[in-house]
């Protein structure tokens, strides 16, 4: 167990739709990494919140977006959703140089 | 856009066979290479960080060496069990400490 958690586990939706995928890092942690693994592509990059703020973005699209929150948290949203969306959407706190995954989100867009 | 690159792809071994693969990263604006290990069904889990030139860590069987001047990382498993057969992903840390993955290398330990 990394310490990360992440809700839900699993979400089935329809195309059009929009989600909320929700991370909490480890306790004392202050950045958050979003990650997407879908079938034919690796894991991505998909961006990172320090302390609230936005600090660096990756390959997300414009119908994607994220926060932190005060209490540290993250949320990804993701709107207009298409079948090319279905992926295993991972987040991950670092602490150090070391980056600690969630147990991840399966998204299933049909 | 970096690139991370892992060989071989795919690597099946018998039991007891000492095994390592590599991961190739570009050498400037490096900050760290990581090594995690993945099993199907879970969540990527760490293995090892390295930051410095001639970096090698160890636990237990596995061990892994790193060369920034040149790009390259290898990890090693010594008499490979079966419960190491996994996929390894290394990833390339710059100074904006995001990972950036490779494909990985799918590892099957045959009993």
């Amino acid at each position: 167990d990394s310490g990360v958690t992440q809700t839900p586990k699993h979400l089935i939706t329809a195309t059009g739709q929009r989600v909320t995928l929700r991370c909490s890092p480890r306790s004392g942690d202050l950045s958050v990494y979003w990650y997407q693994q879908s079938l034919d592509q690796g894991l991505q990059f998909l961006i990172q919140y320090y302390n609230g703020e936005e600090r660096a973005k990756g390959n997300i699209l414009e119908r994607f977006s994220a926060q932190q929150f005060p209490d540290l948290h993250s949320e990804l949203n993701l709107s207009s959703l298409e079948l090319g969306d279905s992926a295993l959407y991972f987040c991950a706190s670092r602490g150090g140089n070391e980056q600690f995954f969630g147990p991840g989100t399966r998204l299933t867009v049909l | 856009i970096l690139n991370v690159e892992q060989s071989p792809q795919s690597l099946h071994v018998q039991e007891g066979d000492s095994t390592n693969f590599t991961c190739s990263f570009p050498s400037s604006n490096f900050y760290a290479l990581h090594w995690y290990r993945w099993e199907t069904a879970k969540s990527p889990e760490a293995l090892f960080v390295m930051t410095l030139n001639g970096d090698e860590k160890k636990k237990g069987r596995i061990s892994a060496t790193l060369n920034t001047k040149e790009g390259y990382s290898y990890l090693y498993i010594k008499g490979s069990q079966p419960e190491d057969s996994a996929t390894y992903l290394c990833a390339f840390s710059g100074s904006a400490r995001q990972l950036t993955f490779g494909s990985g290398t799918q590892l099957t330990v045959l009993p």
